[in-house]
């Protein structure tokens, strides 16, 4: 596609269900980010992913957390046992490279009751 | 805590003013920044980057100086416009090996027709 896409655009979940969150970066971008951002809020860096590389975690909140990606393709976020404090827009970016412009999807609103 | 802040959480101007948005570093390994522009509802918006073998760079009515001396950035909006009213985000790659785009925590630029 033209852009980052993320599916679902809007999620409401029960508290202690589990999440995936899908992302499709731009066709042939090597690297791509999860961020998280509270509202009102500024970004909160989760995890990156580069090319085969082993991706850096060192953003994931808690072991509830975890991200995939095979290869340059999609990549998930699972969110395992949701709380109320995992409501917020959940935000995937890609780039060419690390250290080039990174382009944002729309984001994913989860709210969880 | 955050190593990329900003001076101003809010701002207003008077369209057709200028504006002038700053944003303060900690890492003087940075060697990568970013400004993007986030309107309600969507994702971030690249506007310009910079690198910090530069102090200065133009774009379409927006301007990005670097000053590593005092670890300061700012984005300057010429002739600003009513679509120009956004959250404003800075962003920094510190370089060496880190694939982390770090936000601060954005400021919220209002135009007053």
């Amino acid at each position: 596609g033209a852009g980052v896409s993320q599916s679902p655009s809007n999620k409401v979940t029960e508290k202690g269900k589990d999440v995936e969150l899908r992302c499709d970066p731009i066709s042939g971008h090597t690297a791509l980010y999860w961020y998280r951002q509270r509202l009102g809020q500024g970004l909160e860096f989760l995890i990156y992913f580069q090319g085969n590389s082993a991706p850096d975690k060192s953003g994931l909140p808690s072991d509830r957390f975890s991200a995939e990606r095979t290869g340059e393709s999609v990549s998930t976020l699972t969110i395992q046992r949701t709380q109320q404090e995992d409501s917020a827009v959940y935000l995937c970016a890609s780039s060419v490279d690390r250290g080039a412009e990174a382009f944002f999807g729309q984001g994913t609103r989860l709210t969880v009751v | 805590g955050e190593s990329v802040g900003l001076h101003l959480p809010t701002l207003s101007v008077q369209e057709g003013d200028n504006s002038i948005i700053n944003c303060a570093y900690s890492n003087s390994a940075s060697d990568y920044f970013i400004w993007y522009k986030q309107e309600s509802g969507k994702g971030p918006q690249f506007i310009i980057d910079i690198r910090s073998n530069m102090d200065k760079r133009q774009g379409q009515r927006v301007t990005v100086l670097l000053n590593k001396t005092v670890k300061h950035l700012s984005l300057q909006i010429a002739a600003t416009q009513p679509g120009d009213s956004a959250v404003y985000f800075c962003a920094e790659n510190r370089g060496a090996g880190s694939y982390q785009l770090t936000f601060g925590k954005g400021t919220k630029l209002s135009v007053i027709p």
